[in-house]
């Protein structure tokens, strides 16, 4: 799996958009990008993932730059139950996920 | 989205026996599904991956003697600790591979203490 670079932490009003931006310079080209968010003492939850194009479901948006070498979640309205640690993960589909540290998001009120 | 169970959510257990976790993929097929390991304020340690009907494939350093994991169905994957001891405390996490998509869907987790 490519490596992925996510900020330690980020806060964001409740209410705003929360962009959590994630770096994978060496992404090869038969790589996902899949983000994952995990609240204090539960399992990781999926919730997006994408290969080239941009993608918008229920809970969120994928932006990937067009070179593939970045990409950012895009939380359109956060709010408190948001708050969670979010995992980018570059990786083969069908390939187990390596996770990284993640970026530690606080939705403040 | 897909769902995975686990059981128990939380075991507490003394030193020396052995503890079974199970790993429930409940509305979708999964032929691989993997265990993690968490330690507090840590990331998530992938500790083996499972494919229904074959034998486990462990990462470096886990102990396959202590850490048995059976994948008897598509459905269900178990791992069991054996002769636990307080440094196995931990929060053990299972994920399965399905959907048409094939996306890994995670547990809620297993906390387990050894006393």
């Amino acid at each position: 799996d490519a490596k992925t670079t996510q900020p330690t932490s980020m806060d964001c009003a409740e209410g705003r958009a929360a962009n959590l931006p994630c770096n994978h310079s060496t992404i090869s080209g038969n790589e996902y990008v899949y983000w994952y968010r995990q609240i204090h003492s539960q399992g990781p939850q999926y919730i997006i993932h994408g290969l080239k194009n941009n993608e918008t479901n229920e809970m969120a948006s994928l932006i990937i730059t067009e070179d593939r070498k970045s990409s950012t979640l895009i939380l359109p309205h956060a709010t408190l139950r948001d708050t969670a640690v979010y995992y980018c993960i570059a990786s083969n589909a069908g390939n187990m996920l390596t996770f990284g540290g993640g970026t530690r998001l606080m939705v403040k009120p | 989205g897909a769902v995975v169970s686990q059981h128990p959510s939380r075991v507490i257990c003394k030193s020396g026996t052995s503890v079974k976790i199970e790993c429930r993929s409940l509305d979708f097929q999964a032929t691989t599904m993997f265990w993690y390991r968490q330690f507090p304020k840590k990331s998530l340690m992938l500790m083996a991956t499972s494919n229904e009907g074959s034998k486990a494939t462990y990462e470096q350093g886990v102990e396959k003697d202590k850490f048995l994991i059976n994948h008897a169905s598509l459905t269900l994957s178990t791992l069991t600790v054996t002769s636990a001891h307080p440094e196995d405390s931990s929060f053990y996490i299972c994920s399965a591979r399905g959907g048409a998509k094939e996306t890994q869907y995670f547990g809620p987790g297993t906390r387990l203490l050894v006393l």
